[in-house]
């Protein structure tokens, strides 16, 4: 069974310009979660979707966006792009959302660097 | 406020020589405590899930318990393909949804 798959791996930008990143989870899982992960905070959530819809949100500035297919793959966007950027972007999946029961499963991150 | 606390930070331990990861945690409710291994450059990768209080599970020379406020990851005779980054995660409800709170981690060094 395929793992989940994140493109690019790595990406270069300067400040200001927008980035897409994207994320096609294992087969079967309909709740794809985004994260940030920086050597100083470490991994902090952005947002998770479910069936095409957000249901959960960090805390993090609406430059910070994404959504998700019928097919539950997801995409995430970065607009006007900071230095502080600057991370490891992370996405797991899961069958159901529930973390209380349900694994999550990473990819393996697209590494953004801001310019 | 939910908070995840992981000790030590960083511990180098010579092949063979046994020790243990520490994550404290204060949540309100928890849901479930999640162990991660992540290797450089790469994403966390699933070890354990620990529901309740007394739990343990085991997996080749790692052992992850819970009691009601903290969680020890015991490594048993480690080898250098052991190091990595140990990370500790914790389920907590946000409004009715469920988000998982990662602690720093622990970063393991095995020296040959």
């Amino acid at each position: 069974k395929a793992g989940v798959t994140q493109t690019p791996r790595y990406l270069i930008k300067t400040r200001g310009q927008q980035v897409t990143l994207s994320c096609s989870p294992i087969s079967g899982h309909r709740s794809v979660s985004w994260y940030q992960q920086t050597p100083g905070q470490g991994l902090q959530f952005l947002f998770e979707y479910f069936s095409e819809t957000q249901r959960n949100k960090g805390n993090f500035p609406g430059r910070f966006s994404g959504r998700q297919f019928s097919n539950s793959r997801s995409e995430m966007n970065v607009s006007t792009l900071e230095l502080g950027d600057s991370a490891l972007y992370l996405c797991a999946s899961s069958l159901t959302g529930h973390t209380g029961t349900d694994t999550q499963y990473f990819g393996p991150g697209t590494r953004l660097t801001v310019l | 406020e939910d908070q995840v606390t992981q000790s030590p930070e960083a511990l180098r331990l010579q092949e063979g020589e046994s020790s243990s990861l520490n994550c404290s945690y204060t949540v309100s409710g928890l849901r479930g405590l999640f162990w991660y291994r992540q290797d450089p450059g790469k994403g966390p990768e699933f070890l354990f899930t620990l529901y309740s209080a007394g739990e343990e599970k085991e997996k080749e020379r790692l052992k992850a318990t819970l009691t009601k406020k903290e969680s020890f990851l015991h490594i048993t005779a480690p080898k250098p393909e052991d190091s990595a980054t140990y990370l500790c995660a914790v389920s907590i409800s946000n409004f009715g949804n469920e988000k998982l709170t990662f602690g720093t981690g622990t970063r393991l060094t095995i020296i040959p």
